[in-house]
């Protein structure tokens, strides 16, 4: 099955500056690679994503990039402010028949000092 | 339109107890999923439904059942709980088809003592 490994998994930078979250894939046949925010005591919601016929694709301060022949992705976040801080989780999905076959990172908690 | 709504939000059991997850959704999605969230696990799928009438297992289904009770319903029991489902348990849902994006219930925190 798909594996999707996550770097780092806690990561503090200084407010204004840029964060960096990597991932790994497995399965060559996923297709869709979504990135979910998760603050605090809350659901997990999407932020961004991207579909595997696409390298880069960019909203506002969040820029994600794919690598298809490497199977990586990454998020990038610029002039980051505190409410930034939460959890980022990656994803992998495998679209097949009509159901979407979804493996997660183990997260980064991203801590934005002001 | 609220969107995901699981009930309850917390619970404690003791060992051996059984208890139910409602979860549904009011956006006509054909896919609905339960995942736990355990700390440094990521999300981890428990069971799916791909469509109303079909249920399968997700990673770690061991301990748990499910039951898609209508397109708007998913619920997930937990037979005979133990302290390893200590967790806490998202439902989410999907379109189906090329749309990937899934949308998820606030959680329910479930501690088994």
């Amino acid at each position: 099955g798909e594996n999707v490994e996550q770097h780092p998994s806690t990561l503090s930078v200084q407010e204004g500056d840029s964060a960096v979250i990597k991932c790994t894939y497995s399965d060559s046949a996923s297709n869709y690679f979504p990135w979910y925010k998760q603050e605090l005591g809350k659901r997990p919601q999407l932020i961004i994503d991207i579909r595997s016929n696409v390298g880069e694709k960019k909203d506002q301060r969040i820029a994600v990039t794919l690598n298809k022949t490497a199977k990586h992705f990454s998020l990038h976040i610029t002039e980051t402010q505190p409410e930034d801080s939460a959890v980022y989780f990656c994803a992998a999905t495998l679209s097949s028949g009509g159901y979407q076959k979804v493996t997660f990172g183990t997260g980064t908690k991203l801590q934005v000092i002001p | 339109n609220a969107g995901v709504t699981q009930t309850p939000k917390f619970q404690v059991l003791k060992t051996g107890q059984s208890m139910t997850l409602q979860c549904a959704q009011d956006m006509n999605h054909n896919s609905m999923y339960w995942y736990r969230q355990d700390p440094g696990m990521g999300l981890r799928l428990i069971y799916y439904s791909a469509s109303e009438g079909t249920t399968d297992k997700g990673e770690v289904p061991n301990g748990y059942n499910v039951s898609r009770l209508n397109k708007r319903e998913f619920s997930l029991r937990l037979e005979s709980a133990a302290p390893s489902q200590t967790s806490v348990y998202f439902c989410a849902s999907s379109e189906g088809g090329r749309t990937g994006e899934l949308f998820f219930g606030e959680g329910s925190r479930l501690t088994v003592l």
